[in-house]
């Protein structure tokens, strides 16, 4: 089992451009979620997807936008980037229905200029 | 909406000497859970507390949820160089939201 894998690991953009982050789980989670970190905080809810159809807003979801696009991958899309989107996301998934031990992926380092 | 807070933000030890963080929800949570984050790394899952008052032990690790399921603690007995790394605390109040806290930074002095 490969857990949760998030693409590209690294990516830098110009303010404006767009971009999806992708994630993927194989352990036939129900949820999934995505997460920033600035640097020295914690984790922030961007969005998030307690079961395959649905997704939520978090505490930070504007400029952003998800797909469950099935049981297994959760994206994340930048429409226009913007300097304050420089950070570090994280992809995470649990098996939901009370049980929220969330396995992350390895982070995407973005960087707006 | 929902909010929670950790205490304190960073914690310096001589290895040896026990730590302690604590976690508040604005809420009343279902569960939380806590998690371990090396530098450069992600979140790692420790524990998750479902009921009020639960108390669970990893061998130096002990974790408890309090009455009202609006905070918790994580204690850490004699540390060890090992344990360095920022401990979150994150709570579900509904139930599949889960918020983090925003850490303790634990460095440990050998």
């Amino acid at each position: 089992n490969a857990g949760v894998t998030q693409t590209p690991k690294f990516q830098v953009l110009k303010t404006g451009q767009s971009m999806t982050l992708q994630c993927a789980q194989d352990m036939n989670h129900n949820s999934m979620y995505w997460y920033r970190q600035d640097p020295g905080m914690g984790l922030r809810l961007i969005y998030y997807s307690a079961s395959e159809g649905t997704t939520d807003k978090g505490e930070v979801p504007n400029g952003y936008n998800v797909s469950r696009l099935n049981k297994r991958e959760f994206s994340l899309r930048l429409e226009s980037a913007a300097p304050s989107q420089t950070s570090v996301y994280f992809c995470a998934s649990t098996p939901g229905w009370g049980n929220n031990e969330q396995f992350f992926g390895p982070g995407t380092r973005l960087t707006v200029l | 909406g929902q909010q929670v807070m950790q205490i304190p933000q960073y914690q310096h030890v001589q290895e040896g000497e026990d730590f302690t963080t604590y976690c508040n929800s604005s809420t009343t949570l279902s569960n939380i859970q806590w998690y371990k984050q090396r530098p450069g790394g992600h979140p790692v899952f420790l524990i998750q507390l479902v009921k009020s008052g639960e108390v669970k032990k990893q061998k130096r690790l002990t974790f408890q949820f309090g009455e009202a399921k609006k905070n918790s603690s994580l204690h850490i007995t004699a540390t060890q160089t090992t344990d360095v790394g920022t401990y979150f605390c994150a709570g579900a109040a509904s139930y599949d939201k889960v918020i983090f806290g925003p850490g303790t930074s634990l460095s440990v002095i050998p």
